[in-house]
């Protein structure tokens, strides 16, 4: 989808790991961002990035961190995986947060399952 | 901040017939709104938005939007559903100025029958 790859695609891991997803793009835009889709929650943003280094929270970024050393990648750090963050990640992509330029472009989803 | 409600958790249509999605937004401040369409196992993609001018907007797919500023609504709309319409639908606006993050809906399941 618009050269936007999630990795990985499916993960189970245990309480208390530390687990780490990536989004890689290949449009080279500006902005990019982590939602996680919970059933009854629709989508909800948990960090966006403006540019290399530079990253704010969204409305559910407790117990997430997020880096991007490199415009093309996104990395989203579950430092101890807890049961309440399973749920279906989604990175999306916009070349600027004006209305003509929202998210339109989101990758395939990461399933995270912790037992 | 700003919300949306999306009514109708689930929409059962048949084939051919017409479909109207329900969405309500909240906001203090003058906004765009969006609809995204999710099919099984995807990420989201854009099916129309509303930026500013005509009030109806046309999207892919043969699906069209109405916004109501005195209503707060952005109502989501086809005359004739395909089976291949079956998916997950999406309303979602931001502001139009200072931080715009997206704000969606819970979602409506649309199941078209044939």
């Amino acid at each position: 989808d618009a050269g936007i790859t999630q990795s990985p695609r499916h993960k189970v891991t245990e309480t208390g790991t530390p687990v780490t997803l990536r989004c890689h793009q290949t449009e080279n835009h500006r902005y990019m961002y982590w939602y996680r889709q919970d059933p009854g929650h629709g989508l909800r943003l948990i960090h966006y990035s403006y540019g290399v280094k530079d990253t704010d929270k969204g409305e559910v970024s407790d117990g997430y961190s997020v880096s991007r050393s490199k415009t093309e990648d996104f990395l989203l750090t579950l430092e101890s995986a807890t049961s309440s963050q399973t749920s279906v990640y989604f990175c999306a992509i916009s070349e600027s947060t004006g209305g003509d330029n929202q998210p339109q472009h989101f990758g395939d989803g990461t399933r995270l399952s912790i037992l | 901040a700003q919300s949306v409600t999306q009514l109708d958790s689930q929409v059962p249509v048949f084939e051919e017939a017409p479909v109207e999605l329900r969405c309500n937004y909240s906001s203090s401040v003058s906004v765009y709104l969006f609809w995204y369409v999710q099919y099984p196992n995807q990420g989201l993609q854009l099916l129309l938005k509303y930026l500013s001018g005509s009030t109806l907007v046309k999207g892919i797919n043969g699906f069209e939007a109405e916004f109501n500023k005195s209503q707060t609504s952005f109502h989501l709309r086809k005359p004739s559903v395909h089976i291949s319409d079956t998916a997950e639908y999406f309303c979602a606006v931001t502001r139009q100025t200072g931080a715009n993050n997206l704000f969606f809906g819970t979602g409506t399941r649309l199941t078209v029958i044939p």
